[in-house]
């Protein structure tokens, strides 16, 4: 079985200030990791994705994603923020299809952080 | 532009009363997902298709029911609402060849009256 864990149910920050979010996960196996971002009263989109390879993933906004085997986690930094950047961040999981198991293709979700940015 | 298309946005039904929730898909996407959101909480899978394979999680109650005529639709039927119920739900698809990236609709958010 799989689980996520966000450490921080809120973050709040000021605009231009740096972030972190950050996210830890346990599973038996190899994992797919990602980070989703949800606006007020919307789905969720996909902000980047770790599949292999480079440890370090970046967003077309900014955002970057570092993950740690060793430490089993997948912390999301930006190092200036937004107001734009306020909504709720979900860290998730899943199987490669390598890995077999029933639960390839489905993800497991962490509990979300809520960034909010003030001026 | 290619997308994932929840109707409607926000729907309002009365306790015990039937409701079906819409998905429909222009991404030619063979899986598909329904998710229940409450309000603070992480989505949690209700079931999923596999082309017309359905897999229903263990613990989604019997009251939700899905259909899946063809590719781009599939519906959720929710047959006696309880108060419980009243949540975000969110379709989402994912083409078997990719690396397990899931594209979200913008949800349909349940009122149970």
């Amino acid at each position: 079985a799989q689980s996520v864990t966000q450490l921080d149910s809120q973050v709040p920050v000021f605009e231009e200030a740096p972030v972190e979010l950050r996210c830890n996960y346990s599973s038996s196996v190899s994992v797919y990791l990602f980070w989703y971002v949800q606006y007020p009263n919307q789905g969720l989109q996909l902000l980047l994705k770790y599949l292999s390879g480079s440890t370090l993933v970046e967003s077309i906004n900014g955002f970057e994603a570092e993950f740690n085997k060793s430490q089993t986690s997948f912390h999301l930094r930006k190092p200036s923020v937004h107001i734009s950047d306020t909504a709720e961040y979900f860290c998730a999981v899943t199987r490669p299809p390598y890995a077999g198991g029933t639960s390839y293709g489905k993800l497991t979700f962490g509990q979300g952080t809520i960034l909010t940015v003030h001026p | 532009d290619a997308m994932v298309i929840q109707n409607p946005r926000y729907q309002v039904t009365q306790f015990g009363k039937p409701v079906t929730l819409s998905c429909s898909q222009t991404l030619n996407h063979n899986v598909m997902y329904w998710y229940q959101q409450k309000s603070s909480q992480a989505p949690k899978l209700l079931f999923h298709y596999y082309d017309k394979d359905f897999n229903n999680e263990a613990d989604t109650p019997d009251n939700f029911q899905s259909r899946r005529p063809n590719t781009s639709f599939c519906f959720l039927d929710i047959r006696s609402p309880g108060l419980g119920d009243a949540a975000m739900y969110l379709c989402a698809t994912r083409t078997s060849g990719s690396p397990n990236e899931q594209f979200f609709g913008p949800g349909t958010r349940l009122t149970v009256l």
